[in-house]
């Protein structure tokens, strides 16, 4: 079954440093998505990838935070200058249309 | 914000038995809800979604039941088995597409052999 792939599985980082998370999404999804699941809360919606720009997008994803997809396959969530709060899992979805998305397994980035 | 809450963190049933996880939401331009199955160290997993035309959605083992008017849906699972212990997420979305999911907490389902 196609699957949504996070690189890498956990992340350590600075403070104040920027830290890329990648995200391969099912090859004929066209839509994108980054959620965070900061440890004991809710899973929150950052941002959603349509058409190569920005559909929609949370309070949580201010300018510190960026999307891209540089080529056919990835699809990369940036943080300039990481804060202590910014630790938390990080999911990458896609889906083929409405609804229903594909989740990968996360990318837990821990902030130091 | 607690536009979806899912008021207990944990659900314990016995093999073979039913298990209802409940979701309240108050915002009501939710349109389309969904339930969402998640084991540790995974993503979220796509279980059933509903549309609020309707009011109930059977997949299998599982069904969605959706009360409009009380803001309410409730997951069931019959029979329960081990393999379905997880955190069940139920979600919804008010912008007519998905584009944007609004989480509950979650409950803990455990099913004891």
């Amino acid at each position: 079954e196609p699957e949504v792939t996070q690189t890498p599985s956990h992340q350590v980082t600075q403070m104040g440093q920027e830290v890329i998370l990648r995200c391969v999404p099912i090859s004929n999804h066209l839509y994108f998505y980054w959620y965070r699941q900061i440890l004991g809360q809710k899973v929150e919606f950052l941002v959603s990838f349509y058409n190569n720009e920005i559909s929609e997008k949370s309070e949580i994803f201010d300018d510190q935070f960026s999307v891209e997809r540089p080529d056919g396959s990835n699809f990369t969530l940036k943080i300039r200058s990481t804060k202590l709060e910014d630790s938390a899992m990080y999911f990458c979805a896609s889906n083929p249309a409405f609804y229903g998305y594909t989740f990968g397994s996360g990318t837990r980035l821990t902030v130091v | 914000d607690q536009q979806v809450k899912q008021n207990s963190p944990s659900l314990s049933v016995q093999e073979g038995r039913i298990s209802i996880l409940n979701c309240d939401y108050t915002n009501s331009m939710f349109d389309y809800f969904l339930w969402y199955k998640k084991y540790p160290a995974e993503g979220p997993t796509f279980l059933i979604s509903i549309s609020s035309i309707k009011d109930k959605n059977e997949d299998g083992r599982f069904t969605v039941f959706l009360n409009k008017s009380a803001k309410h849906l409730s997951l069931h699972i019959v029979p329960s088995q081990p393999g379905d212990s997880a955190v069940y997420f139920c979600a919804a979305s008010a912008d007519g597409a998905g584009n944007m999911l609004t989480f509950g907490g979650g409950t803990r389902l455990m099913v004891k052999p």
